[in-house]
C-alpha cells in the first residue's frame, strides 16, 4: 500500500520565480492538506483540498495557490518567490473527507530560494 | 500566546528510562490530539492520536489527555537511541470552520543517551 508521495524531493529556485510542487495521497484517502515547515519550527497549515476545492486556508498570501485533481492528487503553486519561502513543504493526506482525522505526511519537498 | 506550546528541549533521557513530553493548547474547542515524531531532515511520522480524556497506550508509547486542563502528554517507556528525534504535538477541531486543520507546536527535541 503506497503511502503519500511528493515530488520533487529538492528544488532550488531564484527569487521572483514560480514553483509547482506535487503530491499523491495515500491509497484510499481523498483529502490533501499542505503545510510549510521552516527550520526549527512546527509545520504551518497552508490550505486543504477536498472534492477538488480549497476547503480551508491558513494565513498565507495569495501567492500560494493549489489544485486538486479528480484522482485526489494535488499541486501547490507559489508565485513570485521570496527568500522567506525557503522551507520544507509537506503534503498530508487523510480519508473520509467529510470528517478528517489522522493525517499522514509525505516525505516533503525542500525548497531553497536564492 | 501560542496556540500550541511545547518545551523545546533538548530533553536528555538515559537509555531505558521514561521520556515525558508535555503539550498545552489554548483552543478549548480542540477535539483531536496527535503526536508526530520527526527525525532530522525527514518528514513528521504519526505515532499516536487520542480523542478522549484519559490514557491511551500503544507499545512503548502512552498518550495522556486532560481537556479540562488543556494538556496532552506523551510518555516513551524504555527509551532507545532510535527514539532520539523531535516530537511534535498537534491539535485540531473537527468543525466546518476548521476541517481538521492541524495546529502544531514547535516540537520537543529528545536525546536518548546510551
Amino acid at each position: 500500500d503506497a503511502g503519500v508521495t511528493q515530488s520533487p524531493t529538492h528544488l532550488i529556485k531564484t527569487r521572483g520565480q514560480q514553483v509547482t510542487l506535487r503530491c499523491s495521497p495515500k491509497s484510499g484517502h481523498d483529502t490533501v492538506s499542505w503545510y510549510q515547515q521552516a527550520l526549527g519550527q512546527g509545520p504551518q497549515f497552508i490550505f486543504q483540498y477536498y472534492e477538488e476545492e480549497e476547503r480551508q486556508r491558513g494565513n498565507f498570501p495569495d501567492r500560494f495557490s493549489g489544485h486538486q485533481f479528480p484522482n485526489y492528487s494535488s499541486e501547490l503553486n507559489v508565485n513570485a518567490l521570496l527568500l522567506g519561502d525557503s522551507a520544507l513543504y509537506l503534503c498530508a493526506s487523510s480519508g473520509t473527507g467529510g470528517m478528517t482525522y489522522e493525517q499522514y505526511f509525505g516525505p516533503g519537498t525542500r525548497l531553497t530560494v536564492t | 500566546q501560542k496556540e500550541v506550546e511545547q518545551n523545546s528541549g533538548p530533553l536528555s533521557v538515559p537509555e531505558g528510562a521514561i521520556a515525558s513530553l508535555n503539550c498545552t493548547y489554548s483552543d478549548r474547542g480542540s477535539q483531536s490530539f496527535f503526536w508526530y515524531r520527526q527525525y532530522s531532515g525527514k518528514s513528521p511520522e504519526l505515532i499516536m492520536f487520542i480523542y478522549s480524556n484519559g490514557d491511551k497506550e500503544d507499545g512503548r508509547f502512552t498518550a495522556q489527555l486532560n481537556k479540562a486542563s488543556q494538556y496532552v502528554s506523551l510518555l516513551i517507556r524504555d527509551s532507545q537511541p532510535s527514539d532520539s528525534a523531535t516530537y511534535l504535538c498537534a491539535v485540531t477541531r473537527m468543525t466546518t470552520d476548521s476541517w481538521g486543520k492541524l495546529q502544531f507546536g514547535a516540537g520537543t527535541q529528545v536525546v536518548v543517551t546510551p
